[in-house]
């Protein structure tokens, strides 16, 4: 089955500043690449998502970068903000077995200090 | 548009009691359904996904159950729970296969004491 593994599990951040998020996949069919944020307490939200057609997708401060090639993907949020505070978590689609199934990382805890 | 329900929000419950949870997708047909379980301080992991009415595949060996009643309608079960299964469990739904999308229901804090 997929493997994804993710990195850094802790980040912290100046207001103001970039962080990057970092995950690495393991099955070469699997074409969807979604990103949640989940605050403490609360359930994971879709912040943002790549198919494996795109190399890389833009919605505000955030982005994601696909590399086919390496079996990586990226998140990147610019002009962090105290709210952007929360563990992020990547995850890609294994194809085989059906259900539409997520592999998800072990989450990155992102805090972005003042 | 589409809601999803759990309940009951915080469940603490004895060693080698049962559990029942239970999540409603509403606003859809037809939804592929998946429950997520994530220990404190962890990763989620997929216990169970259904396709449809009646139909259920489990990820992971554990004494834990799902069954689907009804196409919207997704319950997690335990005839005696563990101290090991607490934790913050999820549901999620997703449309088609086609769009991938997955979004996760409120989700049940399980304490087993």
């Amino acid at each position: 089955g997929e493997n994804v593994e993710q990195h850094p599990s802790t980040l912290s951040v100046q207001e103001g500043d970039s962080a990057v998020i970092k995950c690495t996949y393991s099955d070469s069919a699997s074409n969807y690449f979604p990103w949640y944020k989940q605050e403490l307490g609360k359930r994971p939200q879709l912040i943002i998502d790549i198919r494996s057609n795109v190399g890389e997708k833009k919605d505000q401060r955030i982005a994601v970068t696909l590399n086919k090639t390496a079996k990586h993907f990226s998140l990147h949020i610019t002009e962090t903000q105290p709210e952007d505070s929360a563990v992020y978590f990547c995850a890609a689609r294994e194809l085989t077995g059906g259900g539409n199934k997520l592999t998800f990382g072990t989450g990155t805890q992102l805090k972005v200090e003042l | 548009s589409q809601t999803i329900h759990q309940w009951p929000a915080t469940l603490v419950q004895p060693v080698g009691s049962p559990l029942s949870l239970e999540c409603t997708v509403e606003g859809t047909s037809n939804p592929n359904l998946y429950w997520y379980r994530q220990a404190a301080g962890r990763g989620l992991q997929l216990l169970f996904y259904s396709v449809g009415i009646g139909q259920i595949s489990s990820e992971v060996p554990q004494n834990l159950s799902a069954s689907r009643p009804q196409d919207r309608q997704f319950i997690l079960s335990s005839k005696k729970l563990l101290l090991s299964d607490s934790g913050f469990y999820l549901c999620a739904w997703s449309v088609e296969v086609a769009l991938n999308e997955q979004y996760f229901g409120p989700g049940t804090r399980l304490t087993v004491t």
